[in-house]
């Protein structure tokens, strides 16, 4: 079974327009971390965040923001007034702590297209 | 900032060639990984080190094997390569230590089998 779904495997909006990215995720754990990244189209994949299971409040970055929400298993990444540099691939993933080497469980990744 | 390299962007081998993927980085982080990238599937892990000549299988290892004999460099190895090896191979490495850390990754390598 899928621990990370992103069942958003293509999204387009126009410039300008906010667009959330959704990610559910999977574990029996009580302790485990989540994390987004970011791969644009020359490939190299950036980190953007990393939440612990015990942090539930919101972040926000600039444009970006986070909604880890553990009652609904979410981890909601949005971005406020898109722009086209924000055209990638975004990828979540999960980490639970029993793993050795801390792996990582990741989802298919959404590709988003910013129209100007 | 961390650094994580890798020896090729572009590669074309044929079939049945060994072929190495080098990746190196400069943080001295414990844990190295390779993934590999195909469409519509995400990334998948094929094989980690959480140290020096230490290597645990990931999800798909079959047909690639790892080296790691310096802490700051993470080999991958095709023994023969095959035409369902063509994709992209990522290479990360992340730090140990209380709580689970990001993981950095490597430019990647596109790999086309012949």
């Amino acid at each position: 079974a899928q621990k990370v779904t992103q069942a958003q495997t293509e999204i387009s909006v126009v410039e300008k327009e906010d667009v959330t990215l959704d990610c559910v995720y999977e574990t029996r754990d009580t302790t485990y971390y989540l994390f987004w990244y970011k791969q644009p189209p020359s490939g190299e994949l950036v980190f953007l965040i990393r939440r612990n299971s015990f942090d539930e409040q919101n972040e926000i970055s600039g444009r970006y923001s986070w909604n880890f929400q553990k009652s609904t298993s979410s981890f909601n990444f949005t971005i406020t007034a898109s722009q086209v540099v924000d055209s990638a691939v975004y990828f979540c993933a999960l980490s639970e702590v029993w793993t050795t080497g801390n792996q990582f469980y990741f989802g298919t990744g959404t590709s988003l297209t910013v129209i100007p | 900032d961390v650094k994580v390299t890798q020896s090729s962007r572009y590669l074309v081998k044929r079939t049945g060639e060994k072929v190495f993927l080098e990746c190196v980085q400069d943080m001295d982080h414990e844990n190295m990984f390779w993934y590999r990238q195909d469409p519509g599937l995400g990334l998948r892990l094929i094989y980690f080190s959480y140290d020096v000549k230490m290597k645990e299988k990931g999800d798909i290892p079959e047909g690639y094997s790892v080296s790691r004999e310096k802490k700051e460099r993470f080999s991958l190895i095709l023994e023969s390569a095959s035409t369902n090896q063509t994709s992209m191979y990522l290479c990360a490495s992340s730090s140990q230590g209380q709580g689970n850390y990001e993981q950095y990754f490597g430019p990647g390598t596109r790999l086309t089998v012949t």
